[in-house]
């Protein structure tokens, strides 16, 4: 039974580009929520979607950041036209239920913006 | 708004000692309490989860401990090794999905 799966685990992109993380839930899971850690921050909450459904995005910069959980396939956190204070560490989250017994953490992916 | 607090920020115990890391928050209508560990670089591992009706919970060397009415949390850590050197972060779930604690960097000197 896997855990949350994220990739890619290293994203290297150049101001300007666009950057997309992917994250499968664990099996049976079918709520998802990304977090963003700074360097030396805690992490973050950004956003918090079930399938084709976004939930709560409060987290969310106004621009550039969008995030989807379609009906087939894993959640996209959708980053464009990265920025250098767009770098850190981008971690997703799965449960079953909304109140759930306990949030299960990919490893995340780390995005450095040249 | 929740907040989560944790004390101290950072730790350095020689191994063997015994050690208690505390985490508040100020809503305390929540679901759960989770702690985990952070090691450099890496994701985060889920240590103990207490419920809102539960008072702690225990696994092997450590033991969480819950008043949701005072808003306190406390994870216990018996004998530490070097190999518990790693941040340790609360964080509460409740009307808002999971929030934060900064964390406590624990180092455990051999």
């Amino acid at each position: 039974n896997a855990g949350v799966m994220q990739n890619p685990r290293h994203l290297v992109r150049r101001r300007g580009q666009e950057a997309r993380l992917r994250c499968s839930p664990m099996k049976g899971h079918s709520h998802v929520y990304w977090y963003r850690q700074l360097p030396e921050e805690g992490l973050k909450f950004m956003v918090y979607l079930q399938k084709e459904n976004i939930i709560d995005e409060s987290g969310m910069p106004k621009e550039r950041f969008s995030a989807e959980f379609p009906k087939e396939g894993p959640s996209i956190l959708r980053i464009q036209q990265v920025v250098r204070g767009d770098s850190a560490a981008y971690f997703c989250a799965s449960t079953r239920d909304r109140d759930d017994y306990g949030y299960t953490f990919g490893s995340g992916t780390r995005l450095t913006v040249v | 708004k929740q907040e989560v607090t944790q004390i101290p920020a950072a730790l350095s115990v020689p191994e063997g000692e015994n050690l208690v890391l505390n985490c508040s928050f100020t809503d305390s209508a929540i679901y759960n309490l989770q702690w985990f560990r952070q090691d450099p670089g890496k994701g985060l591992t889920s240590l103990l989860l207490i419920q809102s009706s539960q008072r702690e919970q225990t696994s092997g060397r450590l033991n969480a401990s819950l008043d949701k009415s005072s808003g306190r949390s406390t994870l216990y850590i018996a004998a530490s090794q070097p190999g518990d050197s790693a941040t340790y972060l609360c964080a509460v779930s409740g009307n808002t999905p999971l929030v934060f604690g900064k964390g406590t960097r624990l180092s455990v000197i051999a």
